[in-house]
């Protein structure tokens, strides 16, 4: 069974850094790209960003470009998002997800909660 | 830039048909993915390539298209079809993903 467990959400302050963590299993996780996602409280679905499968090639969305690096651990089926120069609006549920040989996302976590606030 | 245009929200009674549906740029018109997202839950992919249905995803939900429209519908809606529906979409380059605004699906 597919399972992906995003961690390390926290509240911080406008300016902050933060790393989030997604532990995936039950599926090769090197053979597949990841993804980020995030749910602004009240909002819709926005794309984050990708890696892809060996970690080569990454993209962002502009907003977060320059601010967000993902980053993967082939050793522990691990995805990671490091978040810094962080904005109020980038209060958002954060969800890792697992991209479909057939295009799309078909395996999503439950997400990981920031806050920026002072 | 590339939009996923959804209207923001569609109501129908029970037993009757709900379509809700995403418009892409001519341009740009790449596959399009749904995804059912209920309150508190995660998102769930209820069909890829506009057309077909993952495994577990009951007959009811259909896709289909029409030049650059993409349109899911849902047949004989229950009450526990209620839910956000985002459709999903890469740029044209195949690199960048867009969702739609989402549409509010309400069981009446």
């Amino acid at each position: 069974e597919v399972q992906l467990v995003e961690s390390g959400g926290a509240v911080v302050q406008p300016g902050g850094s933060l790393r989030l963590a997604c532990a995936a299993s039950g599926f090769n996780f090197d053979d597949y790209a990841m993804h980020w996602v995030r749910q602004g409280p009240g909002k819709g679905l926005q794309w984050v960003g990708l890696i892809n499968w060996d970690a080569s090639t990454t993209f962002y969305i502009d907003s977060v470009k320059g601010r967000f690096t993902i980053s993967r651990d082939s050793s522990k089926n691990a995805l990671y998002l490091q978040m810094h120069s962080l904005r109020t609006d980038d209060t958002a549920l954060y969800y890792c997800a697992k991209d479909n040989r057939d295009g799309g996302f078909d395996y999503w976590g439950r997400g990981t909660l920031v806050t920026v606030s002072s | 830039s590339y939009d996923l245009i959804q209207p923001p929200s569609v109501s129908v009674s029970p037993g009757q048909t709900a379509r809700i549906t995403c418009s892409a740029d001519a341009l740009s018109k790449q596959y399009v993915y749904w995804y059912q997202q209920k309150p508190g839950q995660a998102p769930v992919l209820v069909m890829y390539k506009d057309t077909e249905r993952p495994s577990g995803i009951p007959e009811r939900f259909s896709g289909s298209t029409s030049g650059t429209i993409v349109t899911l519908t849902i047949s004989a809606v229950q009450a526990e079809d209620e839910a956000d529906f985002y459709c999903l979409s890469p740029d044209s380059s195949g690199t960048f993903w867009l969702f739609g605004g989402g549409t509010k699906l309400t069981v009446l």
